[in-house]
């Protein structure tokens, strides 16, 4: 089976540009979740898809949102970038759900300048 | 405080030493995962376990319910074990709780 896959791997966006990172799960994965991981942060989560539903949301603001598609595949959405959206932005897709065992895709490394 | 803490927090040995690292959580948790995250992002699964003892290779996790404590030790270490190791707990099955994460512990091992 493929892993997860991400694209794209690297980007680069100026303050005030929106971005949409792409997330292909496992085959047969219904669960898509979305990890902002910044030096020293740690991950943080910013929201589960299951079946095409936001099923949990993390403490992030507005100017981020998802959607799942009937397929599994997920996107994510950053508007009005900020200096601070700076990170790498992990998905990880489960057959049951992000609190069972997760595969994780290789992430897209976000610079915003 | 965190609700989940690793120790330590930056590790370095030699090759060929037995490693321990530590993940303390303080809520009533229904699961607890050790994953792996090598240099370059990827970040692997590892063990998922909820009571006991998991062993793969050189890889055990043990878990204490009671005393809300978990330890991933590394035999016969090697510098491909070079990564950072994060805990994640998950509450209680019939929480709609999301994974709470620890800060990671860094491990190098030298040659």
């Amino acid at each position: 089976k493929a892993g997860v896959t991400q694209t794209p791997r690297y980007l680069i966006k100026t303050r005030g540009q929106q971005v949409t990172l792409s997330c292909s799960p496992i085959s047969g994965h219904r669960s898509v979740s979305w990890y902002q991981q910044t030096p020293g942060q740690g991950l943080q989560f910013l929201f589960e898809y299951f079946s095409e539903t936001q099923r949990n949301k993390g403490n992030f603001p507005g100017r981020f949102s998802g959607r799942q598609f009937s397929n599994s595949r997920s996107e994510m959405n950053v508007s009005t970038l900020e200096l601070g959206d700076s990170a790498l932005y992990l998905c990880a897709s489960s057959f049951e759900g992000n609190t069972y065992e997760q595969y994780f895709g290789p992430g897209t490394r976000l610079t915003v300048t | 405080k965190n609700e989940v803490e690793q120790s330590p927090q930056n590790l370095t040995a030699q090759e060929g030493e037995f490693i321990t690292i530590n993940c303390s959580y303080s809520v009533g948790i229904s699961a607890l995962h050790w994953l792996q995250q090598h240099p370059g992002g990827g970040i692997v699964s590892l063990f998922m376990l909820s009571s006991g003892k998991k062993k793969h290779g050189r890889l055990i996790a043990t878990i204490n319910i009671q005393e809300k404590h978990s330890s991933l030790h590394i035999t016969a270490s090697h510098p491909r074990d070079s990564a950072v190791y994060i805990c994640a707990v998950r509450g209680p099955w019939d929480s709609n709780y999301q994974l709470i994460w620890g800060a990671g512990t860094k491990l190098i091992i030298k040659p």
